[in-house]
């Protein structure tokens, strides 16, 4: 069965420090891959997908960056957080895009101070 | 601009009671899902749909892909059901998600 790990599940960083957020999924090849965003009391926002290594889209400018350097690995990073950089970072995985359903990760709440 | 509506925000309900969560949407789409996110923050997918009704034990989804509006009902509705139920839109290769209805459902 396939099974998808986030880590940290929680995080508080300084204001202009580096982030590095990792998720990998076991049991499946060539997932699509996310990454969201839910700032509090806001609703979710895909920051980043990906259908293949090394392919990367972005859906908002930020501050954020994202990779995929192996197939089930998505790895979401920051040279130097901000404050609104806080929130809970969800990874999920899909076999297609849009009109599949998605499978979520247990999330990383991220504090930014 | 939303484009992806839900009503309402909060939900109170006693325990079963039958309840209506609604999502209305201004987007042409193929499917819509609905999550649903625990208290811890971990969410699960309930639904894909695109056409009709989809019933999965006590969860009932329907969607009017002409007039677009989905709902999402409970039957016999019980405490472990207190989450937030989240609907979202694909288009093209963007999501767009509703800001969730909280619900509680009191013993």
């Amino acid at each position: 069965s396939q099974t998808i790990h986030q880590w940290p599940a929680t995080l508080v960083q300084p204001v202009g420090s580096p982030l590095s957020l990792e998720c990998t999924v076991e049991g499946t090849s060539n997932p699509n891959l996310y990454w969201y965003r839910q700032a509090a009391g806001r609703g979710l926002q895909l920051l980043f997908y990906s259908v293949g290594i090394g392919q990367i889209s972005s859906e908002v400018p930020q501050n954020l960056s994202a990779s995929r350097p192996q197939d089930r690995q998505f790895i979401l990073s920051s040279k130097k957080l901000l404050l609104s950089d806080s929130g809970f970072y969800l990874c999920a995985w899909s076999v297609g895009l849009g009109t599949d359903t998605q499978y979520f990760g247990p999330g990383t709440r991220l504090t930014v101070l | 601009k939303n484009e992806v509506e839900q009503s309402p925000q909060n939900l109170t309900a006693q325990e079963g009671e039958f309840i209506t969560i609604n999502c209305s949407y201004s987007v042409g789409i193929s499917a819509l899902h609905w999550l649903q996110q625990h208290p811890g923050g971990g969410i699960v997918s309930l639904f894909m749909l695109s056409s009709g009704k989809k019933k999965h034990g006590r969860l009932i989804a329907t969607i009017n892909i002409q007039e677009k509006h989905s709902s999402l009902h409970i039957t016999a509705s019980h405490p472990r059901d207190s989450a937030v139920y989240i609907c979202a839109v694909p288009f093209g290769n963007q999501f767009y998600f509703g800001t969730g209805t909280s619900l509680t459902v009191i013993p």
